[in-house]
């Protein structure tokens, strides 16, 4: 079945570095999503990327999808201590059954 | 709106004991979702539905039921609980709207119910 991998599973950073996660779809995407937890919170959707190639922005976020439509990124320039949380990705398949797989998450950790 | 509530916000079964989680979303969305949660796991889906009367199984089903009569509520049932199911079990509801001849959705979270199984 779709599997979607999310790497690294943490990183700790110091406050005004970057920070980059990584989705990687074991098979193609219709569409990709990225989603934030705060830490004891819910999902909250961010963005969602549906074309080949796609950059979106979000102020510091910027968020990729692969040419191949099977892999996605998630860039935060100059983090803040308010970027702490986990990021999350989820992919869609072909199909529309609004069935989403979530990877693993990476959670990130900001010194102040 | 309410958007998606979840009840209740945390519950500790004993093994063999069964429950209901109850979800309901107020938006009138058609697909309805419910995840589980655990450390280094991300969200693994259990079951789902598409609309009223229809249900399907992700990726762990093993050991749940899903029924979704109305549009609104989607209960989760533990048929008879296990200290593996000990976990942050999070709702969710989207729709479909179609966007520039792609099918997009969203996914909106309820506060998710905190269950330990002893």
């Amino acid at each position: 079945g779709q599997q979607v991998m999310q790497i690294p599973q943490y990183q700790h950073v110091q406050e005004g570095e970057d920070f980059t996660t990584y989705c990687n779809s074991s098979t193609t995407l219709s569409n990709i999503q990225w989603y934030k937890q705060r830490p004891g919170g819910h999902p909250v959707f961010l963005i969602q990327l549906v074309k080949s190639g796609e950059v979106k922005k979000q102020k510091r976020l910027t968020f990729q999808f692969g040419e191949a439509k099977k892999n996605s990124s998630l860039h935060i320039t100059a983090t803040q201590t308010t970027d702490v949380g986990t990021y999350f990705c989820a992919g869609k398949g072909s199909s529309n059954t609004g069935k989403l797989i979530f990877g693993q998450g990476t959670t990130l950790q900001v010194k102040p | 709106n309410a958007g998606v509530t979840q009840t209740p916000k945390f519950q500790v079964l004993k093994t063999g004991q069964s429950m209901t989680l109850q979800c309901a979303q107020d938006m009138n969305h058609e697909y309805m979702s419910w995840y589980r949660q655990d450390p280094g796991m991300g969200l693994r889906l259990i079951h789902y539905s598409v609309g009223a009367g229809i249900t399907d199984q992700g990726e762990v089903p093993n050991g749940y039921n899903v029924s979704r009569s109305t549009t609104e509520d989607f209960p989760l049932r533990l048929l008879s609980a296990a200290p593996s199911q000990t976990s942050v079990y999070f709702c969710a509801s989207s729709y479909s709207p179609r966007t520039g001849g792609a099918w997009t959705d969203t996914q909106y979270f309820g506060p998710g119910t905190r269950l330990t199984v002893l």
